[in-house]
């Protein structure tokens, strides 16, 4: 059972320059969503889904895409990268579509990305 | 919203001391409470969790209680290891239509032999 795999580990961009996260789940959960990990600052969330087609902001979104078009593909998309985008970035998933109160999220092992 | 407030770290322990991460939260409706485990080079990982008042959460020898009157959530260990070494958060999970989880900016612990 793979769990959450995320594509590619590490990546380096240029300023202005456009890419995309995968992110898959074999678990056939519902929840998906897009986290940054900044020293601290904790985790934030930049986007969420709670099904395919259904897709809603978090506390960061601005300079993200995301679409929800199969249950188990969450990708992120950065429009046009900056500096400031430099981070470590997780996907995460979770059974639970009615709220997460029971469920734990199951995290992938991240994308380390940074823009010069 | 929620809002957790967690004990700031670095922690360092020698091998065998006691260890105790503090957690306060505030959070709409009736939460359950988690702690998540980062070990260097990795995502996070569910260690924990208590799903209403008086509920203790334990895995690998780490105990948390959900207590309500003190909106608090303490992750204690009795004797840690070095393989403890990693970064804590505590997490509320809201539930009922509320997907947006707030996480606490981690503890992170380090255990020397």
């Amino acid at each position: 059972n793979a769990g959450v795999t995320q594509t590619p580990k590490f990546q380096v961009l240029k300023t202005g320059q456009s890419m995309t996260l995968q992110c898959a789940q074999d678990m056939n959960h519902e929840y998906m969503s897009w986290y940054r990990q900044d020293p601290g600052m904790g985790l934030r969330l930049i986007h969420y889904s709670v099904g395919a087609g259904i897709t809603d902001q978090g506390e960061v979104p601005n300079g993200y895409n995301v679409s929800r078009s199969t249950t188990e593909d969450f990708p992120l998309r950065l429009l046009s990268a900056a500096p400031s985008q430099t981070s470590v970035y997780f996907c995460a998933s979770s059974y639970d579509s009615g709220g997460l109160r029971g469920s734990p999220l199951h995290f992938g092992n991240g994308t380390r990305l940074t823009v010069t | 919203g929620n809002s957790v407030t967690q004990m700031e770290g670095p922690v360092t322990l020698s091998e065998e001391a006691f260890l105790t991460i503090n957690c306060t939260y505030t959070a709409t409706g009736y939460p359950s409470l988690f702690w998540y485990v980062q070990y260097p080079g990795e995502g996070l990982q569910l260690l924990l969790k208590a799903t209403k008042a008086d509920d203790k959460g334990s895995n690998k020898g780490f105990e948390a209680t959900y207590r309500k009157e003190t909106t608090s959530f303490h992750l204690e260990k009795g004797s840690v290891q070095v393989s403890d070494s990693a970064v804590y958060f505590c997490a509320p999970h809201s539930g009922a239509g509320s997907y947006q989880l707030t996480f606490g900016k981690g503890t992170k612990l380090s255990v020397i032999p």
